[in-house]
């Protein structure tokens, strides 16, 4: 087991422009969490999936954000129409049930210019 | 509401000096606490977690941290600070005690210089 993986690693766009951030957790971890990690700030929660359900959103998810955990496997994070703000460091996390770590992949770190 | 306060966004000690990194917390159930670690670029490592078991937690790197009930604080202490402890540390409490999603929220962070 690789430990959780996040593609791309790296996303430089243009304001207005689509983007989307893939999450591969620790296979048979069934929940999965994003966060959001601005500069000199401790991560902020946005979305949590419970296999392929999505049971709880922040209100920082605005209407631009979407999530999916199609099949409770891999997720995916759109956002649309990138606004300079948006720049940020966006981490994924998974864990087992019953149990209260959460495992950390690399995160995707997202630059609108 | 649940929160976490890290007292000092920088601290820097000297090269095996003792490393004391100060997180209270603020929860209305007893909580699961964690210390994670962050270097540049990369994602977050679990370092320790206190779970109700031991109030004397030791994790790995040879970082251990107290929970105090009393003083609503789980500060994160190393005997002799290393060059590669240089990093960011984050303390953060877990919400699934209280029956929800095993959300974590996190402190501000403190960034660790190590000197030589």
């Amino acid at each position: 087991d690789t430990g959780v993986s996040q593609n791309p690693r790296h996303k430089i766009t243009k304001r207005g422009q689509n983007v989307t951030f893939r999450c591969d957790p620790i296979s048979e971890h069934n929940r999965l969490y994003w966060y959001r990690q601005t500069l000199g700030q401790g991560p902020e929660f946005l979305t949590y999936f419970q296999n392929e359900a999505q049971l709880e959103k922040s209100r920082l998810l605005s209407d631009r954000f979407s999530a999916e955990r199609p099949k409770g496997s891999f997720s995916t994070l759109e956002i649309q129409r990138t606004e300079q703000g948006d720049s940020a460091m966006y981490l994924c996390a998974s864990s087992p049930d019953r149990e209260e770590t959460q495992y950390f992949g690399p995160g995707t770190r997202l630059l609108v210019l | 509401a649940q929160s976490v306060t890290q007292l000092g966004s920088h601290v820097s000690v000297s090269e095996g000096a003792l490393v004391l990194l100060r997180c209270n917390y603020s929860s209305s159930v007893p909580p699961y606490l964690f210390w994670y670690v962050q270097y540049p670029n990369q994602g977050l490592q679990l370092l320790l977690k206190y779970t109700s078991a031991a109030t004397l937690v030791k994790g790995i790197n040879g970082f251990e941290a107290e929970f105090k009930k009393s003083e609503t604080s789980f500060h994160l202490t190393k005997p002799s600070a290393h060059m590669s402890d240089a990093a960011e540390y984050f303390c953060a409490v877990s919400d699934l005690r209280s029956g929800n999603t095993g959300k974590l929220i996190f402190g501000q962070g403190t960034t660790l210089q190590v000197k030589p």
